[in-house]
């Protein structure tokens, strides 16, 4: 049981590239997520998932798209990179409970962008 | 749409002494409060949550307390250790309706000094 596996843990960009972060969960749950971590900002959400073909955004979804095919694999694109991107990625991902579930991390993606 | 703000940035306490983390929240519709640990290199992880029909929560030396009428919520932590140290993040959600985010404050950095 791997749990939640991102991949790459590391990745250099320069402006204006493109690039797919990857993300998949192998414990079958409905809600995945992205997350960015900036410092003094904490966990600002980017995008979520509530199941295979939905997608909705968070607080700071420009610039990034996703896309839910399975149940689970959640990838995070980024379309023309910039140093604002510069940050540590993180997905995460829950059962869906109306008492509310706790998220599962990654270990996330440090994402450099010159 | 929800704010999560969270005080103080930094913390240093002796080994043994309390530890006390505070997050207020915007929306008086959230009922779902989680509290993150994350140590260096890695992603999140939940230590406890409390629910909205719940004041408190214990589990051994961690404690959350929740005042719904002025919307904060806080982390308390007991008899600190060294290992206790690493960056704290709350979070607040609304689950049950068709909203599944989970906003998080800024983070906390806990020293435990020796």
């Amino acid at each position: 049981n791997a749990g939640v596996t991102q991949t790459p843990k590391f990745q250099v960009l320069k402006t204006g590239q493109s690039m797919t972060l990857q993300c998949a969960q192998d414990m079958n749950h409905e809600y995945m997520s992205w997350y960015r971590q900036d410092p003094g900002m904490g966990l600002r959400l980017i995008h979520y998932s509530v199941g295979a073909g939905i997608t909705d955004q968070g607080e700071v979804p420009n610039g990034y798209n996703v896309s839910r095919s399975t149940t689970e694999d959640f990838p995070l694109r980024l379309l023309s990179a910039a140093p604002s991107q510069t940050s540590v990625y993180f997905c995460a991902s829950s059962y869906l409970s109306a008492g509310g579930s706790p998220l599962h991390f990654g270990n996330g993606t440090r994402l450099t962008v010159t | 749409g929800e704010n999560v703000e969270q005080h103080p940035s930094t913390l240093s306490v002796q080994e043994g002494d309390s530890a006390v983390i505070k997050c207020t929240y915007s929306d008086s519709a959230s009922n779902y409060f989680p509290w993150y640990k994350q140590e260096l290199g890695k992603g999140p992880q939940l230590i406890i949550d409390i629910r909205s029909n719940v004041g408190e929560k214990k589990d051994q030396r961690i404690a959350v307390t929740l005042n719904k009428t002025a919307k904060h919520f806080s982390l308390h932590i007991t008899e600190t250790q060294p290992e206790d140290s690493a960056v704290y993040f709350c979070a607040a959600s609304r689950v049950g309706d068709s909203s599944y985010k989970l906003i998080f404050g800024s983070g906390t950095r806990l020293l435990v000094r020796p």
